[in-house]
């Protein structure tokens, strides 16, 4: 079965160092988003990304965060000066379709530690 | 803007019972999908069960099934004759259809142990 997959799986960062999560979603999909969870806590939509371009942001994902799609295949998350409260796990998600009974197809996660 | 709550931090079923878990939704969005994910201790999301908010029946996976009422907003799923491996932190997700990118909203989720 596809899956999505992500690296690393874990990353730990010093505070105010630059971090690329990388993700790489199921083939034919078309909706990519990346969420994170803080521990013990809900997990919180970042960004959504379709036809090449950012279509939705929450307020969590201020200028300090970007993401690419840089070559048709991986689905990167850059944060550029990581903060103590950045420590999370971040999800990538994919989906063929937006709507419908399409599920989004969750990434194994990157645990990100800021130290 | 959409809210899903789960008031349920957590929950206890002793193994081959059923357990449901609750969730309630809040949407001015006339469509919407509703889903329930899996969260094992090791971390990943397990997509269990979707509901659409125009399906006339309630969906069902195996042994999961989603009370869907839509008056009342709520999307309660039910595990029948659980078992150990179904031990996880739950979560309800809600996605507003109407335009957009279609992200998805969670709860807080609930935790169910089984026990033996």
């Amino acid at each position: 079965e596809p899956e999505v997959t992500q690296t690393p799986s874990h990353q730990v960062t010093q505070m105010g160092q630059e971090v690329i999560l990388r993700c790489v979603p199921i083939s034919n999909h078309l909706y990519f988003y990346w969420y994170r969870q803080i521990l013990g806590q809900k997990v919180e939509f970042l960004v959504s990304f379709y036809n090449n371009e950012i279509s939705e942001k929450s307020e969590i994902f201020d200028d300090q965060f970007s993401v690419e799609r840089p070559d048709g295949s991986n689905f990167t998350l850059k944060i550029r000066s990581t903060k103590l409260e950045d420590s999370a796990m971040y999800f990538c998600a994919s989906t063929y379709e937006g709507r419908g009974s399409y599920e989004q197809y969750f990434g194994p996660g990157t645990r990100l530690t800021v130290t | 803007a959409q809210k899903i709550t789960q008031t349920q931090p957590g929950m206890f079923v002793q193994e081959k019972e059923a357990v449901t878990l609750d969730c309630t939704y809040d949407t001015s969005d006339p469509s919407y999908g509703l889903f329930w994910y899996k969260q094992p201790s090791s971390g990943e999301m397990i997509f269990l069960i979707y509901q659409g908010s125009y399906d006339q029946q309630n969906a069902t996976e195996g042994r999961y099934s989603l009370n869907f009422q839509k008056a009342r907003k709520s999307a309660n799923l039910v595990i029948s004759a659980s078992q150990l491996g179904d031990s996880a932190m739950y979560f309800c997700a809600m996605r507003r259809d109407g335009a957009g990118s279609y992200q998805l909203t969670f709860g807080k989720g609930t935790k169910l142990s089984v026990i033996p």
